[in-house]
């Protein structure tokens, strides 16, 4: 069972650059979101969809753009890379909206912005 | 404002000791449920129990179970036998009403001494 599968694991880029970080599920879950962690401050949401076609901000968007095209797909974009942006980043899935469904992650991306 | 709250940022145990991580939570949704996840130094985030808001009966899988007080908007978690494989960061998280992101605390890092 794949569950949730996020590429790169890791990855360095320059100020100003921009890359995409890729995440797949083939759980057929309609909820995906993205959060990333530092520490000392647990994990945040940047983006969330609660199906193909529909997406909407969280906690922290700023710098960030994202699409659902599929269902299985949730991609986060970086326009323009700044140090800030340094941090853990995790995909996850839940079947559906409801509050008594448990999220499950991906592995992670470990991004460095130097 | 903060809807999670650990207050613990590093707690120790003895091997075979019970330990309590504490977690409060802040919302005005009648709806909802509490999550706890374990993340060890591998990185990934790992569901460990799920209470919902209108459960009667506190949670419980296998060594781990929630201590839940809902007047006093508290969801700790209580991990029976400790052992050397428990060491990790535990995170509690929240999810109101429908349709809406999971929310995070700070997390407790655990370390279990033999």
């Amino acid at each position: 069972n794949a569950g949730v599968t996020q590429t790169p694991k890791f990855q360095v880029l320059k100020t100003g650059q921009s890359m995409t970080l890729q995440c797949a599920q083939d759980m057929n879950h309609e909820y995906m979101s993205w959060y990333r962690q530092d520490p000392g401050m647990g994990l945040r949401l940047i983006h969330y969809s609660v199906g193909a076609g529909i997406t909407d901000q969280g906690e922290v968007p700023n710098g960030y753009n994202v699409s659902r095209s599929t269902t299985e797909d949730f991609p986060l974009r970086l326009l323009s890379a700044a140090p800030s942006q340094t941090s853990v980043y995790f995909c996850a899935s839940s079947w559906g909206q409801g509050n008594n469904q448990p999220q499950h992650f991906g592995d992670g991306t470990r991004l460095s912005i130097l | 404002a903060q809807k999670i709250t650990q207050t613990q940022p590093g707690m120790f145990v003895q091997e075979k000791e019970a330990v309590t991580l504490d977690c409060t939570y802040d919302t005005s949704d009648q709806s909802y449920g509490l999550f706890w996840y374990k993340q060890p130094s591998s990185g990934e985030m790992i569901f460990l129990i799920y209470q919902g808001s209108y459960d009667e009966q506190n949670a419980t899988e296998g060594r781990y179970s929630l201590n839940f007080q809902k007047a006093r908007k508290s969801a700790n978690l209580v991990i029976s036998a400790s052992q050397l494989g428990d060491s990790a960061m535990y995170f509690c998280a929240m999810r109101e009403g429908v349709g809406n992101d999971m929310r995070f605390g700070a997390g407790t890092r655990l370390t279990v001494k033999p």
